[in-house]
């Protein structure tokens, strides 16, 4: 079945640095894929929409310029998070579209992000 | 994308069918009803889709009214490992992105 591979799993940076999280499809292209942001007990949050060889498209309220998505192959995204703080850690998700599938969204495993 | 209504949370004993329930009142016509699930601090997982037929498969299966408004989720002999919280989606399909609410947390218990 179609896997989507997030790397790191987990990661703790110091306040003011900058932390690259990677999205994978491993057997399909991805022409889209998303980002998610989800908080201790709350839902997703849709973050931004990565589309191959484009400028991400931002969910309002979400800075750009803070978390930077270069999606230049059909089989990689990557969200950086630019001078993270205390209140960005969280846990990030992506997900690629896949066409190849009847359901067509397959998810990463995530990525917890603490910020000290 | 329709907006969808779920209840918070649930209880099933183990061993028994889970009915989870969701409204999408405002369902257009071209819009799936996409169930995933998360376990904890896990990426979601896809259990069943469709569109105005009821579906099913290995997972469990989906119940769609007729009039669309409304749906059911069925996992037919929950077990402790089915305890997660379950979103129920609904989009226009492959074309579009994926917009979760708050959805339900299922408690699967001996």
């Amino acid at each position: 079945g179609a896997v989507v591979s997030q790397h790191p799993s987990r990661v703790i940076c110091k306040s003011g640095t900058s932390v690259k999280i990677e999205c994978r499809s491993l057997d399909f292209q991805a022409t889209t894929m998303f980002w998610y942001r989800q908080f201790p007990k709350q839902s997703l949050m849709l973050m931004a929409t990565s589309n191959e060889g484009s400028k991400a498209t931002y969910e309002q309220g979400v800075e750009k310029d803070k978390f930077l998505i270069n999606h230049a192959s059909l089989t990689l995204s990557t969200l950086t998070v630019t001078s993270a703080h205390p209140e960005d850690s969280s846990f990030y998700i992506c997900s690629a579209k896949n066409p190849g599938t009847a359901y067509g969204y397959t998810f990463g495993s995530g990525t917890r992000l603490t910020v000290v | 994308d329709a907006k969808t209504t779920q209840p918070p949370s649930m209880d099933c004993a183990e061993g028994r069918a889970a009915n989870l329930p969701c409204n999408h009142s405002t369902i257009s016509g071209n819009e799936y009803v996409y169930w995933y699930r998360q376990i904890h601090s896990q990426g979601p997982q896809y259990i069943i889709h469709g569109l105005k037929n009821n579906e099913t498969n290995e997972m469990a299966s989906l119940i769609i009214t007729e009039d669309r408004k409304s749906s059911t989720l069925i996992l037919p002999h929950a077990t402790l490992r089915d305890t997660a919280v379950y979103y129920c989606i609904v989009s226009s399909g492959t074309a579009s992105k994926l917009t979760f609410g708050t959805g339900t947390r299922l408690q699967v218990t001996l």
